[in-house]
């Protein structure tokens, strides 16, 4: 079965990290890059990195660089975001989700299937 | 980065009927456009790729149309289980980007 499970949701205080987990099945890992995505209160979601397992290296959004780190376990099949310097305009959930896109192709691609969330809450 | 903007923001609509959300990309994305169907408390699902192609699995009630820069997600007969928010996104280049939403609610 096809499907990506997160870790449970965080409480943090501003300027910590916290750092998400995303186990993948079914083939995914094989298959596909997993990207990372999150999505404030009212609003749409928001792109802010991925990784291809298979090859190891991540690429990130401007916006998060040097504060997104992804990584991926091939041993365990399991993806992590972490985000550091947490503000509380980081509150949100955080999705991973497989993510179809080639780099360097120009073809259809979308993210799917996608995680279950991640609540992160940054507060004092 | 591409900015995507839907309209409207929220529609209320009835059980059997036809609804039509709007995305405009801020340039030119060819059909490189997505569309997601959200229900409360659940992660986004992919209805639509390629601006007009289905998803394995999504109801033929849904199509979706455009190129360039305009594009549209249509639902020929509303359904109970259609209430939800639905977003557009391109894929057309990087970073890639949503749209804030289009929440479709009971009449």
């Amino acid at each position: 079965q096809v499907q990506l499970v997160q870790s449970g949701a965080e409480v943090k205080k501003p300027g910590s990290s916290v750092k998400v987990s995303c186990k993948a099945s079914g083939g995914i890992f094989r298959n596909y890059a997993i990207s990372w995505l999150r999505q404030a209160p009212g609003q749409g979601p928001e792109w802010m990195g991925r990784i291809t397992p298979i090859l190891g290296a991540p690429n990130y959004a401007q916006k998060f660089q040097g504060r997104v780190t992804i990584t991926a376990d091939k041993s365990t099949s399991t993806a992590y975001m972490e985000l550091s310097s947490l503000r509380s305009e980081d509150t949100a959930v955080y999705y991973c989700a497989a993510d179809s896109e080639v780099p360097g192709l120009r073809a259809p691609n979308w993210f799917g299937p996608w995680g279950q969330g991640t609540l992160v809450t940054v507060s004092s | 980065d591409i900015q995507m903007t839907q309209s409207p923001s929220s529609l209320s609509a009835s059980v059997g009927d036809r609804v039509t959300i709007t995305c405009r990309a801020s340039q030119s994305i060819s059909s490189y456009l997505n569309w997601y169907q959200q229900k409360p408390g659940k992660a986004p699902k992919v209805l639509i790729f390629g601006a007009s192609s289905l998803q394995s699995g999504v109801p033929s009630r849904f199509s979706g149309r455009g190129s360039g820069t305009d594009f549209t997600l249509t639902i020929s007969s509303l359904q109970p289980e259609d209430f939800a928010t639905y977003y557009c996104q391109q894929s057309y280049s990087s970073p890639r980007t949503f749209g804030q939403g289009t929440k479709v609610e009971v009449k």
